[in-house]
């Protein structure tokens, strides 16, 4: 079945960075925009960055841009979030999810907990 | 980038119909047909339940239905029944490559 997993997240002291891993399975990873997408404990969801099929077009929001670069892996699969100079805000699970439909994301991971704390 | 505003609580009884909102801007739901809605269960992940402002993903129930008039988007639960009880959130196309999302909101079954 289609599936995500993502691993990488952790506890990390502010300034610091992190890698976030998505692995895909049961579909064509090569066709499909991938994006990252966080969740503050309690809080709403939060678009974070999306990367197209070829990896050419990438797109950040601005919360995050200039500090964390998304990248793709199409011959393993995979989907990465490189995340510098971490805040407490940036603190969250973050989730790779798949977009097969315009604009909607029909296929999410388990979510990868980021704990930004000295 | 401003965040879809979404009342923070719902509730209706079993069998019954609730209806959330979602109200951005112009630039953003008023201006596109890229609404989506996602459920949410505690510690769980998201699932789209709608998309393209009132299109079902294969598996959703029909009781779930969205529609949008102007800046504002809604969803509806008709029948509502106990493992409806869940966090919705809704997202839109904001233009040049961005998503917005709500805050969310809880729907409590009574």
């Amino acid at each position: 079945q289609v599936q995500l997993v993502e691993s990488g997240g952790g506890l990390v002291k502010p300034g610091g960075s992190l890698r976030l891993s998505c692995a895909g399975s049961g579909f064509t990873f090569r066709d499909y925009y991938m994006s990252w997408i966080r969740q503050a404990p309690g809080k709403g969801l939060e678009w974070v960055s999306y990367i197209s099929n070829s990896g050419t077009s990438i797109y950040y929001a601005d919360s995050v841009k200039g500090r964390f670069t998304v990248s793709r892996d199409n011959a393993k699969n995979s989907l990465y979030l490189q995340m510098n100079s971490l805040r407490a805000e940036d603190a969250a699970v973050y989730y790779c999810a798949l977009e097969r439909v315009n604009y909607g994301y029909d296929i999410w991971g388990q979510g990868t907990m980021v704990t930004v704390s000295s | 980038q401003s965040a879809l505003t979404q009342p923070p609580s719902a509730s209706g009884s079993p069998g019954q119909s609730v209806t959330i909102s979602c109200t951005g801007t112009s630039s953003d739901v008023g201006g596109y047909n890229y609404v989506s809605w996602y459920q949410q269960h505690p510690g769980k992940a998201p699932k789209l339940i709608i998309y393209d402002v009132s299109r079902r993903p294969s598996g959703v129930p029909d009781r779930f239905s969205g529609s949008k008039s102007g800046n504002t988007a809604s969803l509806t639960v008709s029948g509502l029944q106990a493992e409806d009880e869940a966090d919705y959130s809704c997202s839109s196309y904001a233009g040049s490559n961005n998503l917005v999302f709500g805050g969310g909101t809880k729907l409590t079954v009574l």
